[in-house]
């Protein structure tokens, strides 16, 4: 089967840094995303990571480990917009069938 | 320029009726996807296509669920018999290639009352 975990909540500061883990077992790897949903719409595309290590993109960080099957994402300088949902997703096979995990809701207080 | 666009937005359905849910993908894009999210659930993997052909359509819960995307562009979410378990939002995405981040669709909210 296929199973991807990450924390339901988080609660973070506005202007501090938030790390929000995922841990994967799946049948196949290709690649894992982070995606952003804010309440209402649809997910929007963050990260891809396919080989290990980090991938920085401006206040967002994401960082693979093919052999732990764990990822985070890492959000810098957080603002109030910030809050939503993040998706941890990774394509199982060539095709990039892909399997989301359910998301956590982060809250960024003032 | 334009993103992926679903209609109708909103459907509301008796259970028993047949749907069908409509995607605009990103001119150009070859690779479309369909999935259903539930409330505090990620998106579910439904069917993807590569072209006009469903690449992988392991993700349709039962054959009351079928898609189509005849030209290459254009898909279609057909749904019969609908039961009151299949109301969700259903999101549709496209990608350039079989790869990279997905291009996601405002969804169609499914209804069965």
């Amino acid at each position: 089967g296929q199973n991807i975990d990450q924390p339901t909540e988080m609660t973070a500061t506005e202007g501090a840094i938030v790390q929000i883990n995922c841990t994967y077992q799946t049948s196949g790897f290709n690649g894992l995303f982070w995606y952003q949903q804010h309440a209402g719409e649809a997910p929007t595309f963050l990260s891809y990571n396919v080989l290990d290590g980090l991938e920085e993109k401006g206040r967002f960080s994401s960082f693979l480990s093919r052999s732990k099957g764990y990822s985070y994402l890492l959000l810098k300088e957080l603002q109030m917009k910030d809050s939503a949902s993040y998706l941890c997703a990774v394509a199982i096979t060539g095709g990039f069938k892909t399997i989301f995990g359910a998301g956590t809701r982060l809250f960024v207080k003032a | 320029g334009a993103g992926v666009s679903q209609t109708p937005s909103n459907k509301v359905t008796e259970k028993g009726k047949y749907v069908e849910l409509r995607c605009d993908p990103i001119s150009g894009h070859t690779a479309l996807y369909w999935y259903r999210q539930s409330l505090g659930q990620g998106p579910e993997f439904l069917i993807y296509f590569q072209g006009t052909g469903a690449a992988d359509d392991s993700g349709l819960p039962n054959d009351r669920f079928f898609a189509v995307r005849p030209e290459g562009s254009v898909s279609t979410l057909k749904i019969q018999r609908t039961e009151r378990g299949d109301s969700a939002v259903y999101l549709c995405a496209s990608s350039p290639t079989s790869g990279g981040g997905q291009f996601f669709g405002p969804g169609t909210r499914l209804t069965v009352l």
